[in-house]
């Protein structure tokens, strides 16, 4: 499972709240990623770190923020959630070049 | 950007059959080129990836080509199993900071 996990796998939340999803990494691997998946579009990628700090948008990156604060931790924050965002979060390490491992998902509903 | 065009989106192979999937991307500087198999509920699975300077990787019953003039990859299945029914999802990475671009997928079924 490449040592990621994801809290939390499930959520629930109304529109206009704000959500937080945690990325945990065990391996201290310096890029991390975050991407959702929604039918028919495959996995888009939201924002992404190459270190601690340092964080980049990705394509699909409106409504969205990162930290970085620890080489362990990438979190992704939906300042108001929107139903648009209702979607499966996926975050993802490179280990060794460029192959990227996936964590578990979180799936989130926006109701 | 890099953008990675994925064919075809749903795949119906008898056990047994081959089974190819085909890509392109558009980014000529392009450089790794991985494919991921995502089962039902499951996180996307690494399979197997090519990097630009070979033209064919093989492992066991699949094997990816990569023609980089015409700017398109290719994933084969061999004497496919009832286990390989699937989403397969190809993508490129682009030429600095190792962000991927993912095909749309391929929901592949093998009928027993």
């Amino acid at each position: 499972d490449a040592g990621i996990t994801q809290s939390p796998r499930h959520k629930v939340t109304e529109t206009g709240t704000p959500v937080t999803l945690r990325c945990h990494q065990t391996e201290n691997h310096r890029y991390m990623y975050w991407y959702r998946q929604d039918p028919g579009h495959g996995l888009r990628l939201i924002h992404y770190s190459y270190g601690v700090k340092d964080t980049d948008k990705g394509e699909v990156s409106d409504g969205y923020s990162v930290s970085r604060s620890k080489t362990e931790d990438f979190l992704l924050t939906l300042e108001s959630a929107t139903s648009s965002q209702t979607s499966v979060y996926f975050c993802a390490i490179t280990r060794g070049g460029n192959e990227q491992y996936f964590g578990p998902g979180t799936r989130l509903t926006v109701t | 950007g890099e953008n990675v065009e994925q064919h075809p989106s749903t795949l119906s192979v008898q056990e047994g059959d081959s089974a190819v999937i085909k890509c392109t991307y558009s980014d000529s500087a392009s450089n790794y080129f991985p494919w991921y198999k995502q089962e039902l509920g499951k996180r996307p699975q690494l399979i197997i990836d090519i990097r630009s300077n070979v033209g064919e990787k093989k492992d066991q019953r699949i094997a990816v080509t990569l023609n980089k003039t015409a700017k398109h990859f290719s994933l084969h299945i061999t004497e496919t199993q009832p286990e390989d029914s699937a989403v397969y999802f190809c993508a490129a990475i682009r030429s600095a900071g190792n962000m991927l671009t993912f095909g749309g997928g391929t929901r592949l079924m093998v009928k027993p």
